[in-house]
């Protein structure tokens, strides 16, 4: 299993260029979710969605669009960019979205620079 | 509301020496408690959970943590230091009872390990 990946690794961006951020994971998982993490903040919680056609708005959802239309992919689109959203992106995944304590499995990460 | 507090921003141990990172929580129901761990660079990583099962959790490479209801707090420990310790720590609760929709992070403790 590839486990949670994220492409790309690193993007820099213009302010008002959009984007997306792609996920994906291969563990049939119906919970996936996407943080920003920035110094001195922890993570906060962009978006999730607990299963294919349902997503729901996290800690910090201006700015960004989600959808899941299949199980494996969560993508995040930046609609236009700002210098604010420099950060780096997690995407995560868990086995399912009910109750119980179900481990998030973290991707390796997207570096982003807007400039 | 959940939240959860690490009380210290950073902490410096000596090689072989005991790891103590404190993390309080505050949660109006009987919370779901984890600890993640992040390399420089890279994603994070489960290192154990709390779940209602037996208060002391033992988690990979040493570490444990102790769930204190009465003192609302869920330290992470671990007796010998390695160099390869050195990382970003999480103390994290869950959102609403042994849900883990939204996981509420704590801002985190970054532990050195010197030679």
């Amino acid at each position: 299993n590839a486990g949670v990946t994220q492409t790309p690794k690193f993007q820099v961006l213009k302010t008002g260029q959009s984007m997306t951020l792609q996920c994906a994971q291969d563990m049939n998982h119906e919970y996936m979710s996407w943080y920003r993490q920035d110094p001195g903040m922890g993570l906060r919680l962009i978006h999730y969605s607990v299963g294919a056609g349902i997503t729901d708005q996290g800690e910090v959802p201006n700015g960004y669009n989600v959808s899941r239309s299949t199980t494996e992919d969560f993508p995040l689109r930046l609609l236009s960019a700002a210098p604010s959203q420099t950060s780096v992106y997690f995407c995560a995944s868990s086995y399912s979205a009910g109750t119980g304590v179900n481990t998030q499995y973290f991707g390796p990460g997207t570096r982003l620079t807007v400039l | 509301a959940q939240s959860v507090t690490q009380l210290d921003s950073h902490v410096s141990v000596s090689e072989g020496t005991p790891v103590l990172l404190r993390c309080n929580y505050s949660s109006s129901y009987s919370p779901s408690l984890f600890w993640y761990v992040q390399h420089p660079n890279k994603g994070l990583q489960l290192l154990l959970k709390y779940t209602s099962a037996a208060t002391l959790v033992k988690g990979i490479n040493g570490f444990e943590a102790e769930f204190k209801k009465s003192e609302t707090s869920f330290h992470l420990t671990k007796p010998s230091a390695h160099m390869s310790d050195a990382a970003e720590y999480f103390c994290v609760v869950s959102d609403r009872a042994g849900n883990n929709r939204k996981l509420i992070w704590g801002l985190g403790t970054s532990l050195a390990v010197n030679p």
